[in-house]
């Protein structure tokens, strides 16, 4: 079974700049989540999909940070401009049906520089 | 508010020691508790999973135990091996919106 894809893993840009990452889930997986984990720091869950709707997107900044799943499959996490603080590894992962007590799969993720 | 504490933040072990990872949440009202590991630029990867009803968990070397009670849970790792080496990840399903609450993790070396 394949497991979570993610691309690119590494990105370097400029402050200002924009910047998208692409997550592929488990096939058949219904949720996807996106995390943003700054060094030293546990994830931060920023958006949480069920099939193509949002379920939570509490903690995302939404004045330059965008998500989408247009298709109830892949997804795109963007973030328009970025800032240095935005330095982070971003997470995807995934889950059958986003029921209680249930594993969410992680992707190997995307580490973000922003100079 | 739920919050995650792991303790110790670091740990260096020789290889073959038994080691105990703790974890300790403020708020017993879970759904579940996962042990994660996390190797450097990579993902993170799902060891265990308690359920709220369940007291421990083995997958192999590793146990994991859960005490709602008292807002703990421990992962023990057999018999270390260098390949052990990673950091450690708790993470407690909790909330209305299905929230998984992380611990700042515990980076762990097993020295040959």
């Amino acid at each position: 079974e394949a497991g979570v894809a993610q691309s690119p893993r590494y990105k370097i840009i400029e402050k200002r700049q924009s910047v998208a990452f692409w997550c592929n889930p488990i096939s058949g997986h219904a949720t996807l989540y996106w995390y943003q984990q700054i060094l030293g720091q546990g994830p931060k869950l920023l958006i949480q999909f069920q099939n193509n709707g949002v379920v939570d997107d509490s903690q995302l900044p939404k004045d330059r940070f965008s998500a989408e799943r247009l298709k109830g499959v892949d997804s795109t996490l963007k973030i328009q401009p970025a800032k240095l603080e935005d330095s982070a590894v971003y997470l995807c992962a995934s889950s059958l049906a986003g029921a209680l007590g249930e594993t969410q799969y992680f992707g190997p993720g995307t580490r973000l520089l922003v100079l | 508010k739920q919050e995650v504490t792991q303790i110790p933040a670091a740990l260096s072990v020789p290889e073959g020691e038994n080691l105990v990872l703790n974890c300790s949440f403020t708020d017993s009202a879970i759904y579940n508790l996962q042990w994660f590991r996390q190797d450097p630029g990579k993902g993170l990867t799902s060891l265990l999973l308690i359920q709220s009803s369940q007291r421990e968990q083995t997958s192999g070397r590793l146990n994991a135990s859960l005490d709602k009670s008292s807002g703990r849970s421990t992962l023990y790792i057999a018999a270390s091996q260098p390949g052990d080496s990673a950091t450690y990840l708790c993470a407690v399903g909790s909330g209305n919106n299905r929230k998984l609450i992380w611990g700042l993790g515990t980076s762990l070396a097993v020295n040959p």
